[in-house]
């Protein structure tokens, strides 16, 4: 499986300021994802980080909330701009293993950057 | 619509107990994941299930499918403290969602006490 990490680990920060999060994979991937997790929730999914283009958003969420960017096939950003405390939640890039056929269709987690937001 | 859904939400045992966790879903599937969040972690995945699957093992672990009843079970044996955490199952997306868009239940809370 892949390797993924992601800086910051945590975060406090304060009402109306931005956050970039970054997704580091050690491999190649196509596919690429950004998730949401409000506490005591399940995960959401944000975006699609499609490299080289822009990303694909999901229903509930826009670029200029939550502005991405993949310049290659290995690393990722994710913006949360304009904080309020709603936005407080664990935020979680994924990757989909296509590095062979076992790995296909599998989605592998970062840690997770866990953001407060006061 | 959300796919997979967790029950019960907290399950509480004794070490050395099996645990079983089940996950209903809504829609046809291609496969079936889970996976383990130890608190406000990342996820560590755990098994993936193809819907032409029934059954999988994978150490302490058994996953079964049934397509039919649009619902999976996960049984960890002898359970340890270290297994302690929320676990997850997440369905692939229906036609016309997102490519590779995963949906998420609510998850299990188990708790192994020693």
């Amino acid at each position: 499986s892949a390797v993924i990490s992601q800086k910051p680990s945590r975060d406090i920060c304060q009402r109306g300021t931005s956050l970039t999060i970054q997704c580091q994979v050690d491999s190649q991937v196509t596919m690429m994802f950004w998730y949401r997790q409000q506490p005591g929730q399940s995960l959401t999914l944000i975006a699609t980080a499609n490299q080289g283009s822009e990303a694909t958003y999901e229903s509930g969420f826009v670029i200029d909330k939550f502005p991405i960017s993949r310049p290659n096939l290995t690393f990722s950003t994710l913006t949360v701009s304009n904080m309020s405390p709603e936005d407080s939640s664990i935020y979680l890039c994924s990757v989909e293993g296509d590095w062979d056929r076992v790995s296909q269709e599998t989605q592998y987690f970062g840690p997770g950057t866990r953001l407060l937001v006061l | 619509s959300q796919q997979g859904e967790e029950d019960p939400q907290a399950l509480s045992i004794q070490e050395g107990e099996n645990a079983t966790m089940n996950c209903s879903y809504k829609t046809s599937i291609n496969n079936l994941q889970w996976y383990r969040q130890n608190s406000g972690r990342g996820l560590v995945h755990l098994i993936l299930i193809r819907s032409n699957e029934r059954e999988k093992h994978s150490g302490r672990l058994r996953v079964t499918l049934d397509t039919s009843k649009k619902s999976s079970s996960l049984l960890i044996t002898a359970s340890r403290a270290a297994d302690t955490a929320s676990y997850f199952c997440a369905t692939d997306a229906d036609r016309g969602s997102t490519l590779g868009r995963l949906y998420f239940g609510r998850g299990t809370q188990l708790t192994v006490w020693p």
